[in-house]
């Protein structure tokens, strides 16, 4: 039974350049929640996407941007990369949009914006 | 003021050692309650859910007290392999399944 699954694991950019980020839910789950993670920062919510569509969505602008795909996969793009967008950039999949089943985590995507 | 606030670390104790956790929240909406617990350069993994009755597994036992808008977690007879940082974590009514975290306490058990 695969996990939450992210590609790719590292990645480097320059400032001003555009990123996109993958991530398949586990098997079974039809949510998928992007997060932020600042080095020694709790995870900060991005959004979520639950049947192609963006559910909820935290403080982040619009630079960020995501899609759900048919088969509950989803990705996460970056546009105009700042310094400051470097993180980890975790997924989340779980069973149900509304909160009440835990998330399971994907191992993330780091980051670095040169 | 942060959403979700937690003892600041690290926490270093022995092996053995009982080590208890401490986390407020601010929104009195707030309906769901949770500990993760995430290893170095690791995601997040649930540890265990809070519920208003408090709950135990095994070493681990998490309390609420919602009047108080404070959640806690205590470890039992630390092991080596509790070394890792917890994070509390929250979810709002009405706002789906969007999980707040606090910036996280590390703790660090010694031989």
């Amino acid at each position: 039974d695969a996990g939450v699954t992210q590609s790719p694991t590292h990645l480097i950019k320059t400032r001003g350049q555009q990123v996109t980020l993958r991530c398949s839910p586990k098997s079974g789950h039809d949510t998928v929640s992007w997060y932020q993670q600042a080095l020694g920062q709790g995870p900060q919510f991005i959004f979520q996407y639950y049947e192609e569509e963006e559910r909820q969505r935290g403080n982040f602008p619009d630079r960020f941007s995501g899609h759900q795909f048919p088969n509950y996969s989803s990705e996460l793009n970056v546009n105009a990369l700042l310094l400051g967008d470097s993180a980890l950039y975790l997924c989340a999949s779980s069973l149900d949009w509304q909160g009440n089943s835990p998330l399971h985590f994907g191992n993330g995507t780091r980051l670095t914006v040169t | 003021r942060k959403e979700v606030e937690q003892d600041p670390g690290p926490f270093n104790v022995p092996e053995g050692a009982t080590v208890a956790f401490n986390c407020t929240y601010s929104n009195s909406a707030s309906q769901s309650f949770f500990w993760y617990r995430q290893d170095c350069r690791k995601e997040p993994k649930l540890l265990m859910s809070v519920y208003s009755s408090g709950n135990e597994d095994g070493r681990f036992t998490a309390q609420l007290n919602r009047a108080s808008q404070y959640i806690s977690l205590l470890i039992r007879d630390s092991k080596l392999s509790d070394s890792a940082t917890y994070l509390c974590v929250v979810n709002i009514r009405g706002q789906g399944g969007k999980l707040i975290f606090g910036q996280g306490t590390e703790l660090s058990v010694k031989p």
